[in-house]
C-alpha cells in the first residue's frame, strides 16, 4: 500500500524552542493532509487540515500561531510547534489521502512523532 | 460536525473467542468507515474498511458490518489470537478530502 513517512519519530526539545515535523507521501500525491495529536491512552484528535498551496484549516481550540502548518507541495506537509512548552508534549500523527483515488479512499498514516518538551 | 462513539473501552477475551467492538456516528453524510489497529508508539494501521453502499465486509478473521439507518457499525474478530491484542479505533468521514474522526478506542486483550 501507499506509504506516508513522518520524521522525526521522536524528538526532545527545551521549553521555548521550536520543533518541525515533516510528513511526506512517498508514492502518491496528496492535495490534503491531516495532523492529529494523541495523548497517552487517548484517541487521535484532529488538529488541522493541511491544504496544498493554501492556508491550513484549524480545529476549534487549536492555536494556529503555535502550530504552524505548511503544505508547499503535493508530497510534503510540515507542522512546526513554536515556543514549545511541556504541555505540548504529545504524539503527533499525520495522514494523507491520494488525489487520484476514488472517493472515500483509504487514509494513510505516518508512524507518528513523539515530542517531549523539557 | 461528526461525532463517533465507541464501546467498550476495554475488552478482554480468551484466545479463540470472538471479539466485537461497536461504534455509532452522528453525521448521516458520513460514508466511509475504517477500523485501525494501533500498537504502542506507532501510527494506526488500517485493518478493514467499509463504504456506505455495502452492509458487510469480511477479510479472513475480521469482518465489519454497517447499519446506515441506525448509524452504527461494528468490528468482529473471530478466533482471536494473542497478537490481536492492541488498541482498536473506529473512524468515520465523508469524501476523500475530509478528515477521519475517530472513536475513543478499545483496548483488546487476548489471553492464552
Amino acid at each position: 500500500g501507499a506509504v506516508v513517512s513522518q520524521h522525526p519519530s521522536w524528538v526532545i526539545c527545551k521549553s521555548g524552542t521550536s520543533v518541525k515535523i515533516e510528513c511526506r507521501s512517498l508514492d502518491f500525491q496528496a492535495t490534503t493532509m491531516f495532523w492529529y495529536r494523541q495523548f497517552p491512552k487517548q484517541s487521535l484528535m484532529l488538529m488541522a487540515t493541511s491544504n496544498e498551496g493554501s492556508k491550513a484549516t484549524y480545529e476549534q481550540g487549536v492555536e494556529k500561531d503555535k502550530f504552524l502548518i505548511n503544505h508547499a507541495s503535493l508530497t510534503l506537509s510540515t507542522l512546526t510547534v513554536t515556543s514549545a512548552h511541556p504541555e505540548d508534549s504529545s504524539f503527533y500523527i499525520c495522514s494523507a489521502r491520494s488525489i487520484t483515488a476514488a472517493m472515500n479512499t483509504e487514509a494513510f498514516f505516518g508512524q507518528g512523532t513523539r515530542l517531549t518538551v523539557v | 460536525g461528526e461525532n463517533v462513539e465507541q464501546h467498550p473501552s476495554t475488552l478482554s477475551v480468551q484466545e479463540g473467542d470472538s471479539a466485537v467492538i461497536k461504534c455509532t456516528y452522528s453525521d448521516s453524510a458520513s460514508n466511509y468507515f475504517p477500523w485501525y489497529k494501533q500498537e504502542l508508539g506507532k501510527g494506526p494501521q488500517l485493518i478493514i474498511d467499509i463504504r456506505s453502499n455495502v452492509g458487510e465486509k469480511k477479510d479472513q478473521r475480521i469482518a465489519v458490518t454497517l447499519n446506515k439507518t441506525a448509524k452504527h457499525f461494528s468490528l468482529h474478530i473471530t478466533e482471536t489470537q494473542p497478537e490481536d491484542s492492541a488498541v482498536y479505533f473506529c473512524a468515520a468521514s465523508y469524501g476523500a478530502g475530509t478528515a477521519l474522526i475517530f472513536g475513543k478506542g478499545t483496548t483488546l486483550s487476548v489471553s492464552s
